[in-house]
């Protein structure tokens, strides 16, 4: 089965700490993309950073990283300095084969909480 | 770039009345998506087009829920006779193929969210 699952519904961080949000995914594709996105309160979807299965290094984007095991199946993503305007719920999404054409899919997601 | 525009932003019907939303992608992408997301939940997949074929289709997805992108331009999701348990958030996402077979990230509307009373 093709899945995400993000295990932390919520954690709180005391600002300028690095955090980092699990994500651990089943897929029995070779070929596969890793994406994470942030929402805010207000409602968007946001794009963060990209993790392809056959990239050999981490992503970096910014104070984001993508620490990428890819034997243990997991993608977590690691916040340097924390900031207040981090405070979101985070989504780990995965690009996967469906019956015709690829579609991604989502976590369930954590909500992250920086403490000032 | 005017980013993806979703319309209306809010609707609330009765039990049993048909809904019309639709979604507008950025001008060059060729990729849309249709998510639909309850509070506290991640996006759940309900269908993606590539230009205006309607490539794949959740199994989740029950007849009385319906897209179309008829020119592979906007879309629009019908949902027929609907029930309370199609309160949600209703997400259009697009994506250009080109930028990368796999790493093309979606595009998110800020979404309609319908209530049905």
């Amino acid at each position: 089965a093709q899945k995400i699952t993000q295990t932390q519904p919520g954690m709180f961080v005391q600002e300028k700490e690095a955090v980092t949000l699990d994500c651990t995914y089943d897929t029995s594709d070779q070929s596969y993309g890793l994406f994470w996105y942030k929402q805010p309160s207000s409602g968007e979807m946001i794009f963060l950073i990209y993790q392809g299965s056959y990239d050999e290094q981490n992503a970096t984007e910014g104070r984001y990283s993508l620490n990428f095991q890819k034997a243990r199946k997991s993608a977590n993503l690691v916040i340097s300095a924390s900031q207040l305007g981090d405070s979101a719920m985070y989504f780990c999404a995965m690009r996967v084969r469906g019956s015709s054409a690829s579609k991604i899919i989502f976590g369930s997601g954590t909500r992250l909480s920086i403490r000032p | 770039d005017t980013g993806v525009s979703q319309d209306p932003r809010h609707k609330i019907t009765k039990r049993g009345q048909n809904v019309t939303f639709r979604c507008d992608p950025i001008s060059e992408h060729n990729r849309l998506y249709w998510y639909r997301q309850t509070l506290g939940q991640g996006p759940e997949f309900l269908t993606y087009f590539q230009n205006e074929a309607q490539l794949e289709k959740s199994r989740l997805l029950s007849d009385r829920f319906s897209a179309e992108r008829p020119k592979g331009s906007f879309s629009t999701l019908e949902i027929q006779r609907t029930e309370q348990g199609d309160s949600a958030m209703y997400l259009c996402a697009s994506s250009h193929r080109q930028q990368g077979a796999s790493n093309s990230p979606l595009h998110f509307g800020n979404g309609t969210r319908l209530t049905v009373t």
